[in-house]
């Protein structure tokens, strides 16, 4: 069974930073690609970043372009989200996605002072 | 403002056949595959179909998904009580060199 676990939301201040991990299981991690979306409260689904399987293309957002890096660590299973210069608008929760598939239950990252 | 337009709000009573648009342009809609999701309140989304037309194992096949030009469509057949969500269609823009999302729909059963 396909599993996506998203772990390090939380309060933070603003121009701070936060590091959101994803614990993926159920399937072979490095033959996919994989992605972040966010959700701000009561809004739509956004884009936020895009690592391809072979490490050969990460894509961001504009808006965290700069701020925000996305990583993996195919030995671990694991994709990670390091964001910086953290602003009120990046409030949101988090979801890690597969490929285009499954998606995990989200994390919640709340920025304000 | 959302790259893909899709209607704010659709409804209808048990049983009846409900169509949510994705309307976008030659660069995303009209030149890529598009995917549809479920989303639940307080539920993470859920994939309904992927590839303009085909449907996830498990997924009922009440739900069908179509695309002609730069628009597409999600079909839902028979509607139950437990379609009541939020709707919303991707795809990938050639221009933005990313996927975009279209702002969703709330489905609500009468």
């Amino acid at each position: 069974e396909v599993q996506l676990v998203e772990s390090g939301g939380g309060l933070v201040k603003p121009g701070g930073s936060l590091r959101l991990s994803c614990a993926a299981s159920g399937f072979t991690f490095s033959s996919y690609s994989m992605n972040w979306v966010r959700q701000a409260p009561g809004k739509g689904l956004e884009w936020v970043s895009s690592f391809s399987s072979s490490s050969s293309y990460i894509y961001y957002e504009d808006s965290v372009k700069g701020r925000f890096t996305t990583s993996r660590d195919n030995a671990k299973n694991s994709l990670y989200l390091q964001m910086n210069s953290l602003r009120v608008e990046d409030t949101a929760v988090y979801y890690c996605v597969r490929d285009w598939d499954y998606w995990g239950q989200g994390t919640l990252v709340t920025v304000s002072s | 403002q959302s790259v893909l337009t899709q209607p704010p709000s659709a409804s209808g009573t048990p049983g009846q056949r409900v169509t949510i648009s994705c309307s976008g342009s030659s660069s995303n809609v009209g030149s890529n595959y598009v995917y549809w999701y479920q989303q639940v309140p307080g539920t993470a989304p859920k994939l309904l179909i992927y590839r303009n037309n085909e449907r996830p194992s498990g997924v009922p096949d009440r739900f069908s998904g179509s695309k002609s030009g730069t628009s597409a469509s999600l079909a839902i057949s028979g509607l139950r009580s437990e379609d009541e969500a939020d709707y919303y269609c991707a795809t990938w823009d050639d221009s933005l060199s990313g996927p975009v999302f279209g702002g969703g729909t709330k489905l609500t059963v009468l």
